[in-house]
């Protein structure tokens, strides 16, 4: 089986401006959940999406935003770019909306300068 | 504020010895705890799920739980240079109307000493 996938890899933009990453999840699996990641700190979540729905979002500016598509893959969008955002994006997926472990993919490291 | 709580270490344990983490959170209606481990400049990877009071063995590796004191820990037995790692506790923790979130604690940092 092929895990959640995550692209791009690595992604250096300038402040300002705007950033999409995408994710892929496990096939089957229905619920997609972004977390940010800074060094030295746990995953901090983000949005949950379930069966193309928003079905959690966690305390962060209305910059970032997110969907989730017919084939359950997802996308997270963030405008107006802050040093701040520099971090380890981790795309996750389950099986259901809640209750079921998380399966993270590889990441993707966004720089801001 | 819903939380989950570790103790940031850094843990250092001589090979072959047991390694001890815990975590506590705060929603007491919690009902799916998760060991991820997280090596340097990696993602979490899931090593453990509980959902029950009391243990559950992996190999080498035992989560414990206790509801009603609000506790999770992991016992890693026969420790290997290869378990240093970030070990992260996470804990579905109740997030208003009808919804669970993954909260995570910041992580204990292992250091397995040859």
């Amino acid at each position: 089986d092929t895990g959640v996938t995550q692209s791009p890899t690595h992604l250096i933009k300038t402040r300002g401006q705007q950033v999409t990453l995408r994710c892929s999840p496990i096939s089957g699996h229905k619920s997609v959940s972004w977390y940010q990641q800074v060094l030295g700190q746990g995953p901090q979540f983000i949005f949950q999406y379930y069966e193309k729905e928003e079905r959690g979002r966690g305390n962060f500016p209305d910059r970032f935003s997110a969907r989730q598509f017919p084939n359950y893959s997802s996308e997270l969008n963030v405008n107006a770019l802050l040093l701040g955002d520099s971090a380890l994006y981790l795309c996750a997926s389950s099986l259901g909306q809640g209750g079921s472990p998380l399966h993270f993919g590889n990441g993707t490291r966004l720089t801001v300068t | 504020q819903k939380e989950v709580e570790q103790n940031s270490g850094p843990l250092s344990v001589p090979e072959g010895a047991i390694a001890s983490l815990n975590c506590t959170y705060s929603d007491r209606g919690s009902q799916s705890f998760f060991w991820y481990r997280q090596y340097s400049g990696k993602s979490p990877e899931l090593i453990m799920s509980i959902y029950s009071n009391g243990d559950k063995e992996d190999g080498r590796f035992t989560a414990q739980l206790n509801k009603a004191s609000q506790y999770v820990s992991l016992l890693i037995r026969d420790s290997q240079p290869s378990d240093s790692a970030t070990y992260l506790c996470a804990v579905f923790l109740y997030s208003g109307a009808g919804s669970y979130q993954l909260t995570f604690g910041k992580g204990t940092k292992l250091s397995v000493i040859p």
